[in-house]
């Protein structure tokens, strides 16, 4: 298995807080990717990160922001948390032009109360 | 962008049956075509993938077909066992799977009836 890690794994919230996930990749590779997951919406990108410090908006990122400061290290922040942020979180790496796979961590649950 | 459309959104078959998942896409540009597994509780995980110079590839069980020209690709499960239930998801990407990632069908929770 690909050496993801993704912390917390399950998150209760209010809303208006400020909440960070955290992915922690021992693969060394390049990108990286945070996807949330939603019944009759499958998998959405939200945000992706090429290299430390380049990161770029994906398909839903309104109300999110993401830091890369270390190539192992990809956090996902929300600023002010809403009920329609309530979702699972995938972080993601892999996708290089070789091979294409991306390689998925466990996920992790978010409920904004 | 890319849109990618997956039906059914259920399928229940018999246990040794064959199962097929359809998926269309809309950027002619799209040139990777993965398929996912996910199993309840974890992430998901690639089963087979499909470049647009291939038309069919096949790994034991599961086999994936692409039209460029219809732009639909389709996942066969043939002998389906009860592991084979899951939920899968069709992808499609102009990159060549690279850096912005996939673009992800709905899904499909196939069933597998004992």
């Amino acid at each position: 298995d690909a050496g993801i890690t993704q912390s917390p794994r399950h998150k209760v919230t209010e809303t208006g807080t400020p909440v960070t996930l955290r992915c922690h990749q021992t693969e060394n590779h390049r990108y990286m990717y945070w996807y949330r997951q939603d019944p009759g919406h499958g998998l959405r990108l939200i945000h992706y990160s090429y290299g430390v410090k380049d990161t770029d908006k994906g398909e839903v990122s309104d109300g999110y922001s993401v830091s890369r400061s270390k190539t192992e290290d990809f956090l996902l922040t929300l600023e002010s948390a809403t009920s329609s942020q309530t979702s699972v979180y995938f972080c993601a790496i892999g996708g290089d032009r070789n091979t294409g796979e991306l390689f998925f961590g466990e996920g992790s649950r978010l409920t904004v109360l | 962008g890319e849109n990618v459309e997956q039906h059914p959104s259920t399928l229940s078959v018999q246990e040794g049956d064959s199962a097929v998942i359809k998926c269309t896409y809309s950027d002619s540009a799209s040139n990777y075509f993965p398929w996912y597994k996910q199993e309840l509780g974890k992430g998901p995980q690639l089963i087979i993938d499909i470049r647009s110079n291939v038309g069919e590839k096949k790994d034991q069980r599961i086999a994936v077909t692409l039209n460029k020209t219809a732009k639909h690709f389709s996942l066969h499960i043939t002998e389906t066992q009860p592991e084979d239930s899951a939920v899968y998801f069709c992808a499609a990407s102009y990159s060549g799977g690279g850096a912005d990632g996939l673009t992800f069908g709905k899904g499909t929770h196939l069933i597998i009836q004992p």
